[in-house]
């Protein structure tokens, strides 16, 4: 049972274009919302998160929207360059204070969308 | 210092033998997590460590022992692994348990014939 998905296996962009990439999420408990970016060969790295309670969060180039009701969520990148291509994965953290006690705030990732951006 | 180091880069191993994964992080994170990822496949945990005890072991198969000897220090010790095992190995920190921000390591590329 995949609680978050990613349904876009990948997404090509042309430079200065926006990138829009989505997430969908099953579990209403999910609390917090984070992206993470990986190169090849690398770890991911954080990009940017959202709490449950916003709908909207902006880093520079990059925006994180959230829909709770549509149980959605998206990255946008404007404008979009080269140097972002890589993986790109959602994930969602667990409230802590479930009704288990025990989630620690596990992160639960999609299956991530390879992003390219052709200059 | 906003990194996790993992030793060593890439392993092969023979399904008889007994290796170890090392991560390290000097940030003072007290939560540590190992994760395993799939080819084409999202990184799944295997095991939390919060305050340098086992919190979380996510059913993870005996033939995987973490060990936790300092707030800085995380070992994954294999031991009679399997070819299905063969996957990147990730290690990540965050602050304190439950901050969902986490910190990875490149990983250890692991193959196991």
């Amino acid at each position: 049972d995949q609680q978050v998905k990613q349904n876009s296996p990948s997404l090509s962009v042309q430079e200065g274009r926006i990138s829009i990439l989505n997430c969908d999420y099953t579990n209403s408990m999910f609390d917090y919302f984070l992206w993470y970016k990986k190169y090849p060969a690398e770890g991911p790295t954080f990009l940017i998160s959202i709490s449950s309670i916003k709908d909207k969060n902006e880093d520079g180039r990059f925006t994180v929207f959230l829909n709770k009701s549509a149980k959605h969520l998206s990255l946008h990148i404007v404008p979009s360059q080269p140097g972002d291509s890589a993986v790109y994965f959602c994930a969602a953290r667990g409230d802590p204070l479930d009704a288990g006690g025990t989630s620690y705030g596990k992160l639960t990732f999609g299956q991530g969308t390879i992003l390219t951006v052709h200059p | 210092d906003t990194e996790v180091t993992q030793t060593p880069k890439h392993l092969v191993m023979g399904m008889t033998n007994k290796k170890s994964l090392k991560c390290e992080q000097h940030m003072g994170h007290r939560a540590m997590y190992w994760y395993k990822q799939k080819a084409k496949k999202p990184p799944e945990l295997m095991f939390v460590y919060s305050y340098e005890k086992l919190s979380i072991n996510e059913s993870v198969p005996s033939r995987f022992s973490p060990e936790c000897p300092n707030s800085s220090l995380l070992n994954l010790h294999l031991h009679a692994l399997q070819p299905e095992d063969s996957a990147l190995y990730l290690c990540a920190s965050s602050q304190i348990p439950g901050q969902p921000r986490q910190y990875f390591g490149p990983g250890t590329r692991l193959t196991v014939t």
